[in-house]
Order: structure tokens, then sequence, then C-alpha cells
């Protein structure tokens, strides 16, 4: 499977943007790139996804590098409710590894009031 | 719309001990996904599910490790006997199949489960 690789931790003030990193540099052309986050005591969450264009929706903005070997989530204004785990997966088309989501450790976003 | 549901929420038991935990994914939803998750790591994949057949359960310890999903809808997660390294928090996960890896995956709560 491909990996990513993303800071352990994030720091970040309420209101400010806020941008977490992701590497993958061993992605293949098929893998959709996923984020999802998990909140505290709870299950993990869909943010975003996408394949190579930049993406936006009401939660986030996924920026892809156009070598599709990084990616960044965008969040534009963080709140107190942002303060979460944040995976970033690449999503298999091929073999074994199809629809599989592999989580890694994600970054752990901290936002001060 | 509801959520995926499971249940307990909370369970603690002696290890040797059965016990098995429920999920009921979000309506209409075909494939239904059981992980693991340690404390401090994220959650791995145990099996899933299309509809009632488990297409992948390469992860699943079988010795001690059951799951079944009569009638494609409600899932049961048993382990027996549990032992100590069984205390995790145990997700459910549902989605609607057929958009292949583009499909977002819905979680529930979770099952936090401790085997003293």
């Amino acid at each position: 499977d491909a990996k990513t690789t993303q800071p352990n931790s994030m720091e970040s003030n309420e209101e400010e943007p806020v941008h977490l990193p992701c590497n993958h540099s061993t992605i293949s052309g098929t893998d959709y790139i996923h984020w999802y986050r998990q909140l505290p005591s709870q299950g993990p969450e869909y943010v975003i996804h996408g394949l190579t264009s930049n993406v936006n929706n009401r939660m986030a903005s996924l920026a892809i590098a156009e070598d599709r070997k990084s990616s960044t989530l965008i969040l534009h204004r963080a709140t107190l409710r942002d303060a979460a785990v944040y995976y970033c997966i690449l999503l298999g088309a091929g073999g074994t590894s199809y629809g599989k989501l592999t989580f890694g450790q994600g970054t752990i976003l901290t936002v001060h009031p | 719309e509801a959520g995926v549901v499971q249940s307990p929420r909370y369970k603690i038991i002696e290890k040797k001990q059965p016990v098995a935990f429920w999920c009921n994914p979000i309506s209409g939803h075909n494939t239904l996904y059981w992980y693991r998750q340690n404390l401090g790591q994220g959650p791995e994949l145990l099996i899933r599910y299309e509809n009632e057949e488990a297409v992948d359960d390469s992860q699943l310890p079988k010795d001690r490790f059951s799951a079944e999903r009569l009638k494609g809808v409600d899932s049961t997660l048993k382990i027996q006997p549990a032992e100590l390294g069984d205390s995790a928090v145990y997700l459910c996960a549902s989605s609607s199949s057929g958009q292949g890896i583009k499909e977002t995956q819905y979680f529930g709560p979770g099952t936090r489960l401790l085997v003293l």
C-alpha cells in the first residue's frame, strides 16, 4: 500500500487558517487522496477527497501538488471544534487494497482560543 | 438521517470471557466495515462486508474473532475468549457501494472495550 507521511502535531489559533501537509511520494496514478478527521471520543469523519485537481467543500479545501506527491488540507478559519486528529489516506484502485482505508498516525491539531 | 449505530458504547470484561459488539449501518448502505483502534493509533480494518459476504477478512484474528452480517444489514463482531491485548475501541463503518475508491465511509461512535 502507498504510504503517507504527516507531521505528528500542529497548532493553530482560532479564526486563523490552518494548512495540514501530507506527503505521498509513492502514490500511483489511480490512487485517490482522502482526508478524515477524528474528534475526541468519536469515530472518524470524512472531510474531503480528490484525485488531481484542487477541491473545495463546506468543511475544507484540498490542494494537490501538480506531481501528486503531496497535498495540503486547508481549514480556512479554524475553530475550537476543529481540534482533532487529521488523517491523510490514499485509497487504492488495485488488488487487495481496493477501497481499503489504511490509517496512519495522523496529525493532532490543537486550536488555541 | 440516522448515522451508524453501535452498542454497547462501553464494555468491561475479565479476560477469557466472551464479548459481542453490534452495529446497525446507515440505511441502504451495502458495505460494512469493522475496525479496531488501539490507543494512540489509527483504526485498522478487521473485516469488510459487501451485503452478506465477507470480502476482506485478512486482518481478522480468526482463532478468537468472528463476525456475521445476517440479511446484509446489522452486524455482530464477537471475541471469544477475550485477551488483555484486545482492549481497544471497535469501530463500525458503512458506505454505499458502487462508488469504488471514491466512496465515503461513515463511522459509528465505537465501542470501548476494556479487558481486565
